[in-house]
């Protein structure tokens, strides 16, 4: 199984800056995914993000919002941008190895706005 | 695109009392895969089975074992003899093999009392 870490674990920032989320894996996986988990709510897919190639983003998450980086089969960034107060949740990174291999889940990121 | 239900909230047992948690799952796909994931109140997600269509035999490991009847589409996961450690939110959730990403249910939270 794949180990995934995330950095950071937390923060708290004010409205309208940026934050840069890292998710890195201890091993190359093909495909790794980016969800976001509202309080209190289940998970909902934001992108797919694949080496070499764009993400591929879910209805209701746009690029210029939510932009991935994806520069090797180990690392993978999401900046979640213009943060406003309903951005607050805890963000997730996985990973699998192709097919219709497990997912494996970083330990996420609470992001809360002010 | 798949579907999944999960129509217990929350469910709240003794320890040493078994609980089934269920999951009622919609899919076209021929061949699918069904997961279960447990989030503790740390937040982080913990696999704890894939299931592939194909293969109705039921599963045990340990405590846990899970019942797969593709007749009923559910996927139900039964844990004999509860623990406090139980306690948890758990996730089921069919694969989207065109997406190669989850769609997770709305989850059932596990309380188990003392």
């Amino acid at each position: 199984s794949a180990v995934i870490s995330q950095k950071p674990s937390r923060d708290i920032c004010q409205r309208g800056t940026s934050l840069t989320i890292q998710c890195q894996v201890d091993s190359q996986v093909t495909m790794m995914f980016w969800y976001r988990q509202q309080p209190g709510q289940s998970l909902t897919l934001i992108a797919t993000a694949n080496q070499g190639s764009e993400a591929t983003y879910e209805s209701g998450f746009v690029i210029d919002k939510f932009p991935i980086s994806r520069p090797n089969l180990t690392f993978s960034t999401l900046t979640v941008s213009n943060m406003s107060p309903e951005d607050s949740s805890i963000y997730l990174c996985s990973g699998d190895s192709g097919g219709a291999d497990t997912q494996y889940f970083g330990p996420g990121t609470r992001l809360t706005v002010l | 695109a798949q579907k999944v239900t999960q129509a217990q909230t929350e469910i709240s047992v003794v320890e040493k009392e078994d609980v089934t948690l269920d999951c009622v799952y919609e899919t076209r796909d021929t061949t699918y895969y069904l997961f279960w994931y447990k989030q503790p109140p740390s937040g982080e997600l913990v696999f704890l089975i894939r299931r592939n269509s194909f293969d109705e035999q039921n599963e045990i490991s340990g405590r846990y074992s899970w019942n797969f009847q593709k007749s009923t589409s559910s996927f139900n996961f039964t844990i004999t003899a509860s623990q406090v450690v139980d306690s948890a939110v758990y996730f089921c959730a069919p694969l989207d093999t065109g997406r190669r990403a989850l769609t997770f249910g709305s989850g059932t939270r596990l309380q188990v009392q003392p």
